[in-house]
């Protein structure tokens, strides 16, 4: 099946830090990519639809100067947490649409933690 | 808004057990259903989904069928497994165009199954 791919896995950083995770297609080109953020022992909430070649349509509540998206390509969304602080540490997961089937397929998620 | 509400857990059963794991919406229109699963150290995975009114979705083993006068879709397994570990997310979805893919999740239940 179609394969997406984010990276890093984990990533811990220092207050005030910028971070970038990166979401990638596989093996198949992705118009729509979606980023979520899972708390612990919490749902999934979506922070954003990004959309290639195009700025980011964000959820209500999250601040778009601080979760900063990029769509540059069919294969490739990034995440930027800017000025990190400790309550952004968080589980964030991203998915791509399937062009064809319209199916949604998942990253296997980032954790961020924040000193 | 869309809302999805899901038992709670934690569920725990023996091996061979029954499992039922409640599911109920909240949408306008007539929303796509999955079923996710999280595997311990893993991305989301669908399970299964059901697209229209008495859809039933199925996947190994697994079955929910889509009931749009209960706003429900209850996952059920007849004989549950140890690997059936995991944590199960409901989740929806617009109907379709530029809403497909924006998903609404419950909050999940963590299911446990000894041995």
């Amino acid at each position: 099946g179609a394969v997406v791919s984010q990276h890093p896995s984990r990533v811990i950083c220092k207050s005030g830090t910028s971070v970038k995770i990166e979401c990638r297609s596989l093996d198949f080109q992705a118009t729509t990519m979606f980023w979520y953020r899972q708390f612990p022992k919490q749902s999934l909430m979506l922070m954003a639809t990004s959309n290639e070649g195009s700025k980011a349509t964000y959820e209500q509540g999250v601040e778009k100067d601080k979760f900063l998206i990029n769509h540059a390509s069919l294969t490739l969304s990034t995440l930027t947490v800017t000025s990190a602080h400790p309550e952004d540490s968080s589980f964030y997961i991203c998915s791509a649409k399937g062009e064809n089937t319209g199916e949604l397929f998942f990253g296997e998620g980032s954790r961020l933690t924040v000193l | 808004g869309n809302s999805v509400t899901q038992m709670e857990g934690p569920v725990t059963l023996s091996e061979e057990a029954f499992l039922t794991i409640n599911c109920t919406y909240t949408a306008t229109g007539y929303p796509s259903l999955f079923w996710y699963v999280q595997y311990p150290g893993e991305g989301l995975q669908l399970l299964l989904k059901a697209t229209k009114a008495d859809d039933k979705g199925s996947n190994k083993g697994f079955e929910a069928t889509y009931r749009k006068e209960t706003t429900s879709f209850h996952l059920e397994k007849g004989s549950v497994q140890v690997s059936d570990s995991a944590v199960y997310f409901c989740a929806l979805t617009g109907a379709g165009g530029t809403s497909y893919g924006k998903l609404t999740f419950g909050q999940g239940t963590i299911l446990t199954v000894h041995p």
